[in-house]
């Protein structure tokens, strides 16, 4: 069963806006990650927060994790074309064994 | 470093019938974890592997068996195939728990 839910499910935007995505999950966690789609294939990973980070970058890449509310939102900035793809959270449990337990995701459009 | 590699990469099957995925991780990970991709139940965790043992198994039936080998390879096995087996199987390998994980481009297997 999928840990929680992201919103919004789609998300068109125009090349240079910023895309927020938003990701709930249900029980305590010991990381969650953030990975890409790209139109059926296989994932890739953009990154990961633990538990104790409240916030973290990479690139055009900024996640948040509240864990009081047990949510995370990752925001590309500044997006392009090539950023069009689903997005999803996946987080790694308390117990932290290797069981990812993914988002339904987010598709995001980025038009040219 | 070659990433994860998955064979095959597409797969038709028939129901009743038996199909066996392949997975390679990065070299120097010993954890290798499978997941299924599916349009109405998203990513759901089917197992994972950490030398040579099973360490985690998600909520399928029993028709669902792996396995990994002393050089990290897995191999998942789903018997007596049912039309709705057909999905996206992902295979992801890290260098261990708390790790980011790295997948493979999947293995496509339509089950008619």
């Amino acid at each position: 069963s999928q840990q929680g839910e992201e919103d919004p499910q789609a998300l068109s935007i125009q090349e240079g806006e910023n895309a927020t995505m938003n990701c709930s999950y249900k029980t305590s966690i010991n990381n969650l990650q953030w990975y890409r789609q790209n139109s059926g294939r296989g994932l890739v990973h953009l990154i990961l927060i633990r538990s104790n980070e409240r916030e973290k970058h990479s690139g055009r890449l900024r996640v948040t994790l509240d864990t009081s509310k047990k949510s995370s939102s990752l925001l590309i900035t500044a997006s392009r074309a090539a950023d069009t793809a689903s997005y999803f959270c996946a987080t790694i449990g308390s117990s932290n064994t290797g069981k990812l337990i993914f988002g339904q995701g987010t598709t995001l459009q980025v038009k040219p | 470093k070659a990433g994860v590699t998955q064979t095959p990469r597409y797969l038709i099957k028939t129901r009743g019938q038996q199909v066996t995925l392949s997975c390679s991780p990065i070299s120097g990970h010993r954890s290798v974890s499978w997941y299924q991709q599916t349009p109405g139940q998203g990513l759901q965790f089917l197992f994972e592997y950490f030398s040579e043992t099973q360490r985690n198994k998600g909520n399928f039936p029993g028709r669902f068996s792996g396995r990994q080998f002393s050089n990290s390879r897995s191999e998942m096995n789903v018997s007596t195939l049912e039309l709705g087996d057909s999905a996206l199987y992902l295979c992801a390998s890290n260098l261990g728990t708390g790790y980011e994980q790295y997948f493979g481009p999947g293995t496509r297997l339509t089950v008619t």
